[in-house]
């Protein structure tokens, strides 16, 4: 696609439930990170993928959030046993050249998590 | 540690005004700097893109300027619309870490009919 797709765009889930996050690069980039917004909140660094390398994992603020890159493209982000403070704009965004860092990011449109 | 800042943080001003957002950053070792806009809900939408190299970026009614041994940037909106209203951030690209961006908090833009 033309750009970063992000879905569902919004989610509403109970505390306690697993959900998924999917994000889907620009065809050909290798770099692709995820990130967080909590309401009136500046952006969080959650993980980070760069082709085939071991992910960047050290954003992510506990062990019920992991996050995979299927094929170097396709991201899920899970949080499993959902919290209310969860809760939280997600954002994906995928780079073309990291090393050479002259580009930027592309980012998704997010998918708005709200935990009842 | 690199830390971003913006000032201000509110902005509003009568249409057709021209404005300077301002983004510093405290470790200027930097690969570049990027500005973004977010409208509420939606995500983010890149503006400009500056090299650590380069001086400014312009598009349209849009420029950006670094002074990268002084930590500083600036975004200046000419002839401000009711549709520049938003939430404009900086994000520097670290040279040590490259992988990681750093945002700054924000300013949010509110222009006036």
């Amino acid at each position: 696609g033309a750009g970063v797709s992000q879905s569902p765009s919004n989610k509403v889930t109970e505390k306690g439930k697993d959900v998924e996050l999917r994000c889907d690069p620009i065809s050909g980039h290798t770099a692709l990170y995820w990130y967080r917004q909590s309401l009136g909140q500046g952006l969080e660094f959650l993980i980070y993928f760069q082709g085939n390398s071991a992910p960047d994992k050290s954003g992510l603020p506990s062990d019920r959030f992991s996050a995979e890159r299927t094929g170097g493209s396709v991201s899920t982000l899970t949080i499993q046993r959902t919290q209310q403070e969860d809760s939280a704009v997600y954002l994906c965004a995928s780079s073309p050249f990291p090393q050479g860092a002259g580009y930027g990011y592309t980012f998704g449109s997010g998918t708005r998590l709200t935990v009842v | 540690k690199q830390e971003v800042t913006q000032i201000p943080a509110a902005l509003s001003v009568p249409e057709g005004e021209n404005l300077v957002l301002n983004c510093s950053f405290t470790d200027s070792a930097i690969y570049n700097l990027q500005w973004f806009r977010q409208d509420p809900g939606k995500g983010l939408t890149s503006l400009l893109l500056i090299q650590s190299s380069q001086r400014e970026q312009t598009s349209g009614r849009l420029n950006a300027s670094l002074d990268k041994s002084s930590g500083r940037s600036t975004l200046y909106i000419a002839a401000s619309q009711p549709g520049d209203s938003a939430t404009y951030l900086c994000a520097v690209r670290q040279e040590t870490s490259y992988d990681k961006v750093i945002f700054g908090p924000g300013t949010s833009l509110s222009v006036i009919p």
